[in-house]
């Protein structure tokens, strides 16, 4: 079956201009989250969604923010595009919210901000 | 929150060699993922570990929740095992959300 994913694969975007990410999860999976990857952070949890509302919100400026449809894939925004947002965004996918489910990544999305 | 440490963080390997990669982790766990990133920035699951052992071909894992700690195990290495592998763990007290490792770059030569 397909797996997690994501569009647009790469994308430039100029400072204070706003950016959507899309995510389609794995079929029969409910449960969305994303996270950023940079080379000084690393792997960073960003929010979770399941069931259209979001469950869980890591630590990160309102400029992001998310959202879930009923088909369960998902967008998320940053607005207001700092260089510092220039990073490899990732959608994970899980059947549903119980912590024993194994999560599956998509291919992400490179965001450069100049 | 839990905190998630790999080493070695680089490991150049010639082809043909083993390797064991360590994460440690500070409490718990529900869940714990090993993942390899390739070149374009997939993750690549590679075990749903929480506890116990696992093979899959010339990989296998470890995790002994008691002691918190997991083991990746790469025999007979190849070229296109070179990229990053994290460890990413869920504790209870987490509110699903996987906390990652730093990784460990791995870089297998002909």
């Amino acid at each position: 079956k397909a797996g997690v994913t994501q569009t647009p694969r790469y994308l430039i975007k100029t400072r204070g201009q706003q950016v959507t990410l899309s995510c389609s999860p794995i079929s029969g999976h409910r449960s969305v989250s994303w996270y950023q990857q940079t080379p000084g952070q690393g792997l960073q949890f960003l929010f979770e969604y399941f069931s259209e509302t979001q469950r869980n919100k890591g630590n990160f400026p309102g400029r992001f923010s998310g959202r879930q449809f009923s088909n369960s894939r998902s967008e998320m925004n940053v607005s207001t595009l700092e260089l510092g947002d220039s990073a490899l965004y990732l959608c994970a996918s899980r059947r549903d919210r119980g912590s024993r489910n194994t999560i599956y990544f998509g291919e992400g999305s490179w965001l450069t901000v100049v | 929150g839990i905190q998630v440490e790999q080493s070695p963080p680089d490991l150049i390997l010639q082809e043909g060699a083993n390797s064991t990669l360590r994460c440690n982790f500070s409490d718990s766990v529900n869940n714990l993922q090993w993942f390899h990133q390739n070149p374009w920035g997939q993750l690549i699951n590679l075990f749903y570990i929480p506890s116990g052992t696992k093979q899959n071909g010339r990989l296998s894992a470890t995790t002994v929740a008691t002691e918190r700690y997991s083991l990746l195990y790469i025999s007979s290495s190849q070229t296109t095992d070179s990229g990053v592998y994290f460890c990413a763990v869920e504790s209870g007290g987490s509110n699903y959300k996987l906390t990652f490792g730093k990784g460990t770059l791995l870089t297998v030569n002909p």
